[in-house]
């Protein structure tokens, strides 16, 4: 069955720093993959997206993703974390023999201090 | 962009009564739409998938009698929640595929419902 990890359910870093959210899928057929933030009380924001091609993304708000096939991973990173990336963040692989409905991960709440 | 319009945000309700959420997409035409429901502190799990003109898609362990979903037009798909209880209170969003470009939706802004 399809599935998402991320590892860390909470991470911790100073304002400046940079960033990497790890992300581990399972899915039998190359996958498309996503990264969405959530303010708290709010719906999902999508920050990029992988279906084929070069395999490091770049996304909105300065975010970049790398597709690893070996590793079956799409990491986040951010070279330089903002007060304002405070959120959590969910990875999400597409079924697409279902229509592309979304298998998410635990998501990841990010802290980022002054 | 594709925008997608959720409503309400927010809904309080007595325990035995339903609750219709809406779920619209404003500018572009969505066959498909999905429905998922976050617990407190959890990730989205996938309720449902909504087909315009069929019967909806349910995933296992939800049941299609107490969460009835309904896709009548290219840019509306509802999801009542009937004779809700309080453990039906979480937080509900919905997804719309656009047509022209199947391999992404875009969520709505989300619901929160409470049942007291």
């Amino acid at each position: 069955a399809q599935s998402v990890t991320q590892p860390d359910i909470h991470i911790t870093v100073s304002e400046g720093a940079s960033l990497e959210l790890r992300c581990n899928y399972s899915y039998g057929a190359t996958p498309y993959l996503f990264w969405y933030v959530q303010s708290p009380g709010q719906g999902l924001q999508l920050l990029l997206k992988y279906f084929s091609g070069d395999t490091l993304v770049q996304g909105i708000k300065g975010f970049e993703a790398e597709f690893k096939r070996s590793q079956s991973s799409f990491n986040l990173r951010k070279p330089s974390v903002h007060w304002s990336d405070a959120a959590e963040y969910f990875c999400a692989v597409g079924i697409m023999e279902y229509g592309n409905k979304l298998v998410f991960g635990a998501g990841t709440i990010l802290r980022v201090k002054s | 962009g594709a925008v997608v319009s959720q409503h309400p945000s927010r809904v309080i309700c007595k325990s035995g009564t339903s609750v219709k959420i809406e779920c619209r997409s404003l500018d572009f035409q969505a066959t498909t739409m999905f429905w998922y429901r976050q617990f407190p502190k959890q990730s989205l799990m996938l309720m449902a998938t909504s087909n315009e003109g069929s019967k909806a898609t349910y995933e296992q362990g939800v049941e299609k009698d107490k969460f009835l979903i309904n896709h009548a037009s290219l840019t509306l798909s509802t999801l009542t929640v009937t004779s809700a209880h309080p453990e039906d209170s979480s937080f509900y969003i919905c997804s719309a595929r656009d047509n022209r470009a199947d391999t992404e939706a875009f969520f709505g802004q989300g619901t929160r419902l409470t049942v007291v």
